[in-house]
This record gives C-alpha cells, structure tokens and sequence, in this order.
C-alpha cells in the first residue's frame, strides 16, 4: 500500500472551513483514499473515502487531484468536536484493514 | 448494542503476566481487524480474520501474541508474559465484507493495556 504524507498539526476557527491536506505520490490506480479521524481516548471513526472523483457526505467532502498524487479533506463548517487526529490512508482494496495509518493530522478547532 | 464492543477498557499487569482482550464485533460482519496504538501514534496491523480462519498475522510483533476467533464471531486477543513494550492501546474492527470485497471498518473503543 502506498504511504501518505501529512502535517502533523492545523488549527481552525469555529465555524469556519478546515482543509486538510495529504500527500499520496506513489498512490497506484486501483488504490482508494480514505480518510478516518480520532477523538481523544476513542476508536477511529470512518469519515470518507474516493477513488478518483470528488465525493461528499454528511460530515466532509473529499477533493482528489487530477493525478491523484494528492487529496483535501474539507470540513465545511468545523466546531469544537470535530478536535481530532485525522489520518489519510490509502488501500489497494475497498477497505483499510491492512493500510498504514501514519501519525495524522492533530486538527485543534478554537472558538 | 449496534458497535464494536471491547473488553476490558483498560487493564494493568504486571510484567510477566499473561493478559486475554476480548472483541465483540458488529453482528454479521464478515473480517475482523487487529490493532496496536501506542501513545502519540496512528494505528497499526496486526492481524486479520475473515470469519474464523486468521487470514494475515503478518502485523504480530513476537510469538508472544496470539489471536483467535473461533466460530467467526467474537475474537480473542492474548499477550503472554507481557513486557513494558507492550502497553499500548489494542483497537478491534470489523467490516461486513471480505478483505477484498471491501466495505467501511468500524472500531471499537479500544483496551487500554499498561503493563508495570
């Protein structure tokens, strides 16, 4: 599986957006993205996850460049629960059993 | 209840102590996932069951850890004559799809293991 590169901190305002970068160069094409985050002292939590087009849910939306090579996960509108580790995975099968989670990303929304 | 269940939630042993961590998976899924956390650091593999048959235990750090999952359903985790590397948290998933036929992972909360 191919490994992902993150910033290993952001901060965000409430209510504002927060994008979250990662890195997948060596992604292949029959890799996905999926993307989970972690609340303190929980298990990870699935968020989303796209192969090539951008996609949307009812908690983010994830935007996948052209070359795949790169993704952002977009909160719209972060509040002070969303204060998590998210981690950017990439797997060569439609779920991430096996992938390399990584350190993630420490997302701190401030009111 | 509709989630991943784990037990205990936190457990302390002391070094040498053998430790059993048990996981009640989502009701019908079909894989079931492994996980070593340490403090400050992302998940990581250790093993992979589709229904009772062990699949991939290439992620166990040592013939100390085991696992099993006997009738498909609920899995054990055992650690013997644990030592102070092993404190950590152990995440248990599932999903209701095989490895390959994918499906989203759900995990429980975790056992807190801290060994003295």
């Amino acid at each position: 599986d191919a490994k992902t590169t993150q910033p290993p901190s952001m901060d965000c305002a409430e209510g504002r957006a927060a994008n979250l970068p990662c890195n997948h160069s060596t992604i292949s094409g029959n890799e996905y993205v999926y993307w989970y985050r972690q609340i303190h002292s929980q298990g990870p939590q699935y968020i989303i996850h796209g192969l090539k087009n951008n996609e949307t849910n009812e908690m983010a939306s994830l935007i996948i460049t052209e070359d795949r090579k790169s993704s952002t996960l977009i909160l719209p509108h972060a509040t002070l629960r969303d204060t998590a580790v998210y981690y950017c995975i990439v797997s060569n099968n439609t779920n991430a059993g096996k992938s390399t989670f990584g350190d993630g990303t420490t997302l701190t929304v401030k009111p | 209840g509709a989630g991943v269940s784990q037990s205990p939630r936190y457990k302390v042993a002391k070094r040498g102590q053998d430790v059993a961590l048990r996981c009640d998976p989502i009701s019908g899924h079909v894989s079931l996932f492994w996980y070593q956390q340490a403090l400050g650091q992302g998940p990581e593999f250790l093993t992979y069951f589709q229904n009772e048959a062990q699949l991939d235990k290439s992620g166990l750090p040592s013939d100390r850890f085991f696992a099993e999952r006997p009738e498909g359903s609920v899995s054990t985790l055992k650690i013997q004559r644990t030592q102070q590397e092993d404190s950590a948290v152990y995440l248990c998933a599932s999903s209701l799809g095989t490895y390959r036929s994918g499906n989203t992972i759900y995990f429980g909360e975790g056992s807190w293991l801290t060994v003295v």
